[in-house]
């Protein structure tokens, strides 16, 4: 089973839809979770932090579920600028241990 | 915010070559880098946690012998593919711990073995 799972997509969307990807991760002793935005050939770059109690910036809402090691991504009135792959990263300890990623998700925001 | 810089960003050399990846942090000291691999369509693997001073830690799977580390300075490391094979042709990422406990990523070395 990997660490971390994602629905690999591609999840091709009209501007202005909202849009939820999920993610499941494997190891209960995970205490840092993320989601991150990777655009083609470039590095990953952190859109958001993710907590239990749910957090939200500007259009986008994350929640993290510990009980069912779930965690999620809303994507509210989507922009072309959106189109990327939106990667679940998991890791022990947010400082100085490795991160582990998911595969992605692949989103299109179609004009 | 933090900085990393890695270079060079793109390779392409021929199969049997050595070659080598830099990632320097640029505005912080980190005793802790981590090395990362990235095939196409598929998630960044952790290859090795570079450790200033001592040697680095290798996943499994991971030649120690062909992936050589060194970790030179408290804003230095650097990865030497050894011994170049087209399968190791890859997107090869560094990151290293900064300030706010957050992790910094460089751009990235996209390397094509002929």
């Amino acid at each position: 089973r990997k660490e971390v799972e994602q629905d690999p997509g591609p999840f091709n969307v009209p501007e202005g839809a909202t849009v939820a990807f999920n993610c499941t991760y494997s190891n209960s002793a995970s205490q840092s979770f993320f989601w991150y935005r990777q655009d083609c050939r470039k590095e990953p770059k952190l859109l958001m932090s993710v907590y239990s109690s749910g957090n939200e910036d500007g259009r986008f809402t994350a929640q993290l579920n510990r009980a069912s090691q779930y965690i999620s991504l809303l994507i509210r009135d989507s922009k072309l600028s959106d189109s990327a792959t939106y990667l679940c990263v998991v890791t022990l300890n947010s400082g100085n241990t490795p991160l582990v990623f998911g595969k992605g998700t692949r989103l299109s925001v179609i004009a | 915010g933090a900085v990393v810089s890695q270079h060079p960003s793109r390779v392409i050399c021929k199969s049997g070559t050595s070659v080598k990846i830099e990632c320097r942090s640029l505005d912080f000291q980190a005793t802790t880098m981590f090395w990362y691999r990235q095939f196409p369509k598929q998630s960044l693997m952790l290859m090795a946690t570079s450790n200033e001073g001592s040697k680095a830690t290798y996943e499994q799977g991971v030649e120690k012998d062909k992936f050589l580390i060194n970790h030179a300075s408290l804003t230095l490391s650097t990865l030497t593919v050894t011994s170049a094979h087209p399968e190791d042709s890859s997107f090869y990422i560094c990151s290293a711990p900064g300030p706010s406990e957050k992790q910094f990523f460089g751009p990235g070395t996209r390397l094509t073995v002929l």
